[in-house]
C-alpha cells in the first residue's frame, strides 16, 4: 500500500528565508508525485507534480521540488519565503493503478514571520 | 477554462438527516475523486467515479454514496449523519487518461456541519 509521511507538523520561517518541507513516501512502482498548496477554508491548488524524467520539477509561485529515489522523498523549495506564503502544504502519491485514489500526508503548516 | 465547482459551499445538518453533494468537473474532464478532509484523519479518499461507474472506493461505511452523471458532473450522498462526518468534502476532476492526465485539480469543497 502506498503511504506518505510529512515530518514537520509545523515550520516556521522568517519572510526572505529559504524554505524545505519534507516528504518521503512509500510505493512499490515509480510513483507519481504532487505538491498541493491549501489556505484556510479553501480547496486544494496544484503546485506541482513529477511523473517522470528530470528528477527537479519547477511548479507556480517560485517553488521546485526534488525526485530523489534512493531516498524515496519529494521535498519542496523555495529559496525566498513571502508572507502570502502562509498556508497548509500536502505531499501526495498516486500510483497509476489506483483509480482517482490520492494518498496525502497529514501535510505541514507554515507560518511566515515579518 | 472554468476550474472545479462545488454546490452548496456550507450545509448544517442534524444527526440522523441526509445529504446531497454536487460536483461538476472541469470541461473535458470524466474522472470525479471525492475526498473528505478533517483535522484528526488528514485527507482521506471516497471514491472515484469515471464514464459513470465506480472504479475505486475508500474505507468508508455504506452510508457514503455517489454517482455519475453522463455530463461528468458528480454527486454524493451521506445517509443517517453522524457527528463524525463534519468535514470538508472536496472533489476533484481529471481527464484520466495516463500519465500527467491524471493529475487532479480540486474545487473549493464543502463545509458540512452536523449537529
Amino acid at each position: 500500500a502506498q503511504s506518505v509521511t510529512q515530518p514537520d507538523i509545523h515550520i516556521t520561517v522568517s519572510e526572505g528565508a529559504s524554505l524545505e518541507l519534507r516528504c518521503n513516501y512509500s510505493y512499490g512502482a515509480t510513483p507519481y508525485l504532487f505538491w498541493y498548496v491549501q489556505s484556510p477554508g479553501q480547496g486544494l491548488q496544484l503546485l506541482l507534480k513529477y511523473f517522470s524524467g528530470d528528477t527537479l520539477v519547477q511548479g507556480i509561485k517560485g517553488f521546485e521540488a526534488e525526485f530523489k529515489r534512493s531516498q524515496s522523498s519529494f521535498n519542496l523549495r523555495k529559496p525566498s519565503v513571502h508572507w502570502s506564503d502562509a498556508a497548509e502544504y500536502f505531499c501526495a502519491v498516486y500510483g497509476g493503478t489506483s483509480y482517482g485514489k490520492l494518498t496525502f500526508g497529514q501535510g505541514t503548516i507554515l507560518t511566515v514571520h515579518p | 477554462k472554468a476550474g472545479v465547482t462545488q454546490t452548496p459551499r456550507y450545509l448544517i445538518k442534524t444527526r440522523g438527516q441526509q445529504v446531497t453533494l454536487s460536483c461538476s468537473p472541469i470541461s473535458g474532464h470524466r474522472s470525479v475523486s471525492w475526498y473528505q478532509q478533517t483535522p484528526g484523519q488528514g485527507l482521506q479518499f471516497l471514491f472515484e467515479y469515471f464514464s459513470e461507474t465506480q472504479r475505486n472506493k475508500g474505507n468508508f461505511p455504506g452510508r457514503f454514496s455517489g454517482r455519475q452523471f453522463s455530463n461528468s458532473r458528480s454527486e454524493m450522498n451521506v445517509s443517517t449523519l453522524e457527528l463524525g462526518d463534519s468535514a470538508l468534502y472536496l472533489c476533484a476532476s481529471s481527464r484520466a487518461t495516463g500519465g500527467m492526465a491524471d493529475t487532479q485539480y480540486f474545487g473549493p469543497g464543502t463545509r458540512l456541519t452536523v449537529l
